[in-house]
């Protein structure tokens, strides 16, 4: 039973570019969470996605942008990105409001 | 909006020795409430869960935590520590009504021979 997986796990870019990050989620999940994790940090809450839609969001810019498609997976998009976007980005799946489980993230380096 | 404090950054200590990673948090409403730990360049794998019922739960690695409702805390304790539980720790709090999953800045934690 695989878990989540995410693509890629790494990827360098330079300011300004624009940026697809994917995952697909748990069998049997029909939830996706994406979190920022900055070095030294806790994760952040960017958004959530539900029935192929987004049901929640953090405190983060329209830059942030995301999709889920009917298989449930689901792509992160960033927009213009700045020195501060470098991070590591995790995805997390659910079913309901039991505990979310994580891939293993894409390391985002931006130059 | 909730929040999630985790009082110590760091916490060393020597093998076999007992272990708490202490873990605050604030909420207008009832809660969710998770640990987990990270490995290095990984992601997040969860240790254990409240949810309702029995306020004392157990999880993996030998590891269990206590939820107390009126010092908003869900302490992490281990009896005996090994060097292979070296990681870093993660509290996360979560209201159903939102749907968010909120982190602490997470524990060190070092086990020394």
């Amino acid at each position: 039973d695989a878990g989540v997986t995410q693509s890629p796990t790494h990827l360098i870019k330079t300011r300004g570019q624009q940026v697809t990050l994917r995952c697909s989620p748990k069998s049997g999940h029909d939830t996706v969470s994406w979190y920022q994790q900055a070095l030294g940090q806790g994760p952040q809450f960017i958004f959530q996605y539900y029935e192929e839609e987004e049901r929640q969001r953090g405190n983060f810019p329209d830059r942030f942008s995301g999709h889920q498609f009917p298989n449930y997976s689901s792509e992160l998009n960033v927009n213009a990105l700045l020195l501060g976007d470098s991070a590591l980005y995790l995805c997390a799946s659910s079913l309901g409001n039991q505990p979310q489980h994580f891939g293993d993230g894409t390391r985002l380096s931006i130059l | 909006a909730q929040s999630v404090t985790q009082l110590d950054s760091q916490v060393p200590v020597f093998e076999e020795a007992p272990v708490e990673l202490r873990c605050n948090y604030s909420s207008s409403v009832s809660v969710y409430l998770f640990w987990y730990v990270q490995y290095p360049n990984q992601g997040l794998q969860l240790l254990l869960k409240y949810l309702s019922g029995s306020t004392l739960v157990k999880g993996i690695n030998g590891f269990e935590a206590e939820f107390n409702k009126s010092q908003t805390s869900f302490h992490l304790r281990k009896p005996s520590v090994n060097i292979s539980d070296t990681d870093e720790y993660f509290c996360a709090v979560f209201v159903t009504s939102n749907y968010k999953l909120t982190f602490g800045k997470g524990t060190l934690l070092t086990v020394n021979p």
